[in-house]
């Protein structure tokens, strides 16, 4: 049981490039969520899911897409990096209300 | 949506001493209040939380109190060690909101030796 899972941990883009992160949960949770930390700023939720197929926008959703065809992954595609997207990116996924996190990707875009 | 203050932002104590961290929330409809610690570079774990029906919550040296009548809730650390040094956050979730967690800005707890 791996609970939350996080690919890639670190990357570095350089501005214009796109990339996906892969959040994968093995906890048959139909809740999934991808944030994003940055210093002093707490954790903001980009986009969520509530089920397989569906998606929605968050607190910070711009640049940003998400899908979910899968009840499991739960994906965050970047298609055109700015330095602005550095940070550190949360996936989180959850029954009723506890949220349980994976371990990050820390992106760095230059 | 959903508005959720934390202080202070700072916090230093000796170890020993006793911790406490305040959240405000803004939505009358939040019905759900969990705390995580984050270590640094790890990721948030939750560490306790609360519901809208319950006042108070222990776990060791752990405990969380909620005002609803006031929006605001509590985490409480005593006989604090060096090891509860982390950054700790608050949250709440809204009802009918699919479970959206929104957070507080963090503390970072440092415990002096």
């Amino acid at each position: 049981n791996a609970g939350v899972t996080q690919t890639p941990k670190f990357r570095v883009l350089k501005t214009g490039q796109s990339m996906t992160l892969l959040c994968a949960q093995d906890m048959n949770h139909e809740y999934m969520y991808w944030y994003r930390q940055d210093p002093g700023m707490g954790l903001r939720l980009i986009h969520y899911s509530v089920g397989e197929g569906t998606t929605a926008k968050g607190e910070v959703p711009d640049g940003y897409n998400v899908s979910r065809l899968k009840k499991q992954n739960f994906l965050l595609g970047l298609e055109s990096a700015a330095p602005s997207q550095t940070s550190v990116y949360f996936c989180a996924s959850s029954d009723l209300n506890e949220q349980f996190f994976g371990p990050g990707t820390r992106l760095t875009v230059l | 949506g959903e508005n959720v203050e934390q202080h202070p932002s700072t916090l230093s104590v000796q170890e020993g001493d006793s911790a406490v961290i305040k959240c405000t929330y803004s939505d009358s409809a939040s019905n759900y209040f969990p705390w995580y610690k984050q270590e640094l570079g790890k990721r948030p774990q939750l560490i306790i939380d609360i519901r809208s029906n319950v006042g108070e919550k222990k776990d060791q040296r752990i405990a969380v109190t909620l005002n609803k009548t006031a929006k605001h809730f509590s985490l409480h650390i005593t006989e604090t060690q060096p090891e509860d040094s982390a950054v700790y956050f608050c949250a709440a979730i809204s009802e009918g909101s699919a479970r959206q967690l929104t957070f507080g800005s963090g503390t970072q707890l440092t415990v002096l030796p």
